[in-house]
């Protein structure tokens, strides 16, 4: 699977949209990109997914670029209760892959 | 559906004993798998399952041991604990077929002290 790269941490106020890039430069043409995030203590929840194509559902919305090196997951209105850390994935379509996750980004939405 | 549950929710041991992590789920996945979190960290894969009665290495598997007898259970055993194994242990489990996205669902987690 490739290899992603996401920034440590980010602050965001609340109400504002939160932004959380990632880069994965080396991902292959059949490589989907995965958001999940986890709250403090929790197991972690899947967000979203996506392939080519900009995708929203009722949690966020991610944006890939056209090169698919890199994608951005959009929080429309931070709520305090998305402080949590985000983890992008990239990983090929395959039943039988195991998943890795990287260090992720944590998110602090501010009052 | 319940989906993942883990059992137990906190548990503390001394270095040497062993037990066992109890994980079951009742969505019919064949993938099942454990990770270990510790303080700051990210999740680490310790092993993983795709169906009954196949299991595999993950990133850390040293001082664990799993099994596979049913598709809906994925236990975890420490056969004689160590202060490194102190931990917040995830199970997780997903489909491996459908076409569909292969989402996975974790479950509680289970608090591991080794004194």
């Amino acid at each position: 699977d490739a290899k992603t790269t996401q920034p440590p941490s980010m602050d965001c106020a609340e109400g504002r949209a939160a932004n959380l890039p990632c880069n994965h430069s080396t991902i292959s043409g059949n490589e989907y990109v995965y958001w999940y995030r986890q709250i403090h203590s929790q197991g972690p929840q899947y967000i979203i997914h996506g392939l080519k194509n900009n995708e929203t559902n009722e949690m966020a919305s991610l944006i890939i670029t056209e090169d698919r090196k890199s994608s951005t997951l959009i929080l429309p209105h931070a709520t305090l209760r998305d402080t949590a850390v985000y983890y992008c994935i990239v990983r090929v379509k395959t039943s039988y892959d195991k998943v890795i996750f990287g260090p992720g980004t944590s998110l602090s939405v501010i009052p | 559906n319940a989906g993942v549950t883990q059992t137990p929710k906190f548990q503390v041991l001394k270095t040497g004993q062993s037990m066992t992590l109890q994980c079951a789920q009742d969505m019919n996945h064949e993938y099942m798998s454990w990770y270990r979190q510790d303080p700051g960290m990210g999740l680490r894969l310790i092993h993983y399952s795709v169906g009954a009665g196949i299991t595999d290495q993950g990133e850390v598997p040293n001082g664990y041991n799993v099994s596979r007898s049913t598709t809906e259970d994925f236990p975890l055993r420490l056969l004689s604990a160590a202060p490194s194994q102190t931990s917040v242990y995830f199970c997780a489990s997903r489909v491996t077929g459908g076409g569909g996205p292969l989402i996975q669902y974790f479950g509680p987690g289970t608090r591991l002290t080794v004194t």
